[in-house]
């Protein structure tokens, strides 16, 4: 069975900081695909970003980067410039090229201090 | 894009009533999740759709709940009789499912269930 295990329950981050979050999971599988999902105090679950396991290159998106270890089935999340708006839960998810539901972790929720 | 579009927002049951909890998928996409969140279990996937049909329900608590996909523009969680520990966020998600892919899943606002 494959698991996600976030061990931050929680960080904090000055603002205009740099934060990483940590993010580990175990498979057997080839071929998979890792996410970050944020979940901010409204409850709705917004995709951060997307790495397919067969690409080496990490994903970014504007200030939100990932380091993706594949030998280390390691998957951290680095935002930069850490904004008020970056608040939230973050959720570390998982799901296989042919199972497709997404395993998530049990999430780090992050604070940004002005 | 409407994005996922789910209904009710937020529900206030007494223990027994049914519930029917509803989602609109992203139009276009051809499968469809739906997630249950709680403090004490984290998310859970209760049931997914692949073009209308159910795949895997193997997370779904029990017969109470069911779960239904009429068309590929609609379905419906249903629990009969609810009790007080349904009580959770209910998330509907879909995505544009293709073999071999993984596929992003977008999730709705989901729907607060409070169980008296």
């Amino acid at each position: 069975a494959q698991t996600v295990t976030q061990s931050q329950p929680e960080m904090s981050v000055q603002e205009a900081e740099t934060v990483t979050l940590s993010c580990t999971y175990d498979t057997s599988e080839s071929d998979y695909y890792l996410f970050w999902y944020k979940q901010p105090p409204s409850r709705q679950m917004i995709l951060v970003i997307r790495q397919e396991a067969y690409k080496q290159q990490n994903a970014t998106e504007n200030r939100f980067s990932v380091n993706f270890q594949k030998a280390a089935k390691s998957f951290s999340l680095k935002i930069s410039d850490s904004q008020l708006g970056d608040a939230a839960m973050y959720f570390c998810a998982y799901s296989t090229g042919s199972a497709r539901q997404l395993t998530f972790g049990s999430g780090t929720q992050l604070t940004v201090l002005p | 894009d409407a994005g996922v579009i789910q209904s009710p927002r937020h529900e206030v049951t007494e223990m027994g009533q049914e519930v029917t909890l509803r989602c609109k998928p992203i139009s276009g996409h051809n499968s469809l999740f739906w997630y249950r969140q709680t403090m004490m279990r984290g998310l859970e996937l209760l049931i997914y759709f692949n073009n209308n049909v159910p795949i895997d329900d193997s997370g779904m608590p029990e017969d109470r709940f069911s779960a239904k996909m009429p068309n590929a523009s609609f379905s419906t969680l249903k629990i009969q009789p609810s009790e007080p520990r349904d009580s959770a966020v209910y998330f509907c998600a879909s995505s544009l499912a293709g073999i071999g892919s993984g596929e992003t899943q977008y999730f709705g606002p989901g729907t607060r269930l409070l169980v008296l």
